[in-house]
């Protein structure tokens, strides 16, 4: 059973750093594509970062640009978001994905999220 | 960026109807960039559909994606009460990976 799980989360000021950690397990970690999708309180999906099995990163959202970086280590089962110069407009739960393969194709499995809160 | 408008914003019925839920991308994607996705409160999302069409692993057969000239849609055959959740398209095929903005699904 796929198994994903994110940390690192927590409350932080605006213009601080945070770095996110999701450790995965059940599947083959190498073979497939992983993304960092984060969701306000009470809004909508927004897709932040996503990296390919060969540490080629897919792009970012606008919104995270030069702000933000994914990375993953293969030999930990691990993806991470590095979030620098947080704004208040960051605050959300963000949940790590296992994209089904490749880097075009969608996120089968979910974690549970962990939430960033960005307040002064 | 490829921007996903999706229709209707919020969708009433009842269990036991059909339910059609559309996802308009602008500019175009090929279908097999384009998937579906269910999520409940507290929960996280769920695939439902990817490649447009295709159900993912363990979806029930009252789940479909179709393709039209400019439209995506999700149809919902014979509504469930666990079917009443917010449905969102996702497009993978251009970076950034964009969603829609979501149709909630409620119960009339």
């Amino acid at each position: 059973e796929v198994h994903l799980v994110e940390s690192g989360g927590g409350l932080v000021q605006p213009g601080r750093s945070l770095r996110l950690s999701c450790v995965a397990s059940g599947f083959n970690f190498d073979d497939h594509a992983m993304h960092w999708v984060r969701q306000a309180p009470g809004k909508d999906l927004e897709w932040v970062s996503g990296i390919a099995w060969n540490n080629v990163i897919i792009g970012y959202a606008d919104s995270v640009k030069g702000r933000f970086t994914i990375s993953r280590d293969n030999t930990k089962n691990s993806i991470y978001l590095q979030m620098n110069s947080l704004r208040l407009e960051d605050t959300a739960f963000y949940f790590c994905g296992k994209a089904l393969v490749g880097p075009t194709t969608p996120l089968d499995s979910w974690g549970q999220g962990t939430l960033v809160a960005v307040s002064s | 960026e490829i921007v996903l408008t999706q229709s209707p914003g919020t969708l009433s019925l009842s269990p036991g109807e059909r339910a059609t839920l559309s996802c308009r991308p602008s500019p175009s994607v090929g279908s097999h960039y384009l998937g579906w996705y269910q999520q409940k409160p507290g929960q996280a999302p769920r695939l439902l559909v990817y490649g447009a069409t295709s159900r993912a692993p363990g979806i029930p057969d009252r789940f479909s994606g179709g393709v039209s000239e400019t439209d995506f849609t999700l149809t919902i055959t014979r509504l469930e009460p666990e079917d009443f959740a917010v449905y969102y398209c996702q497009q993978f095929g251009t970076s950034p990976y964009t969603f829609g903005q979501g149709t909630r699904l409620e119960i009339k």
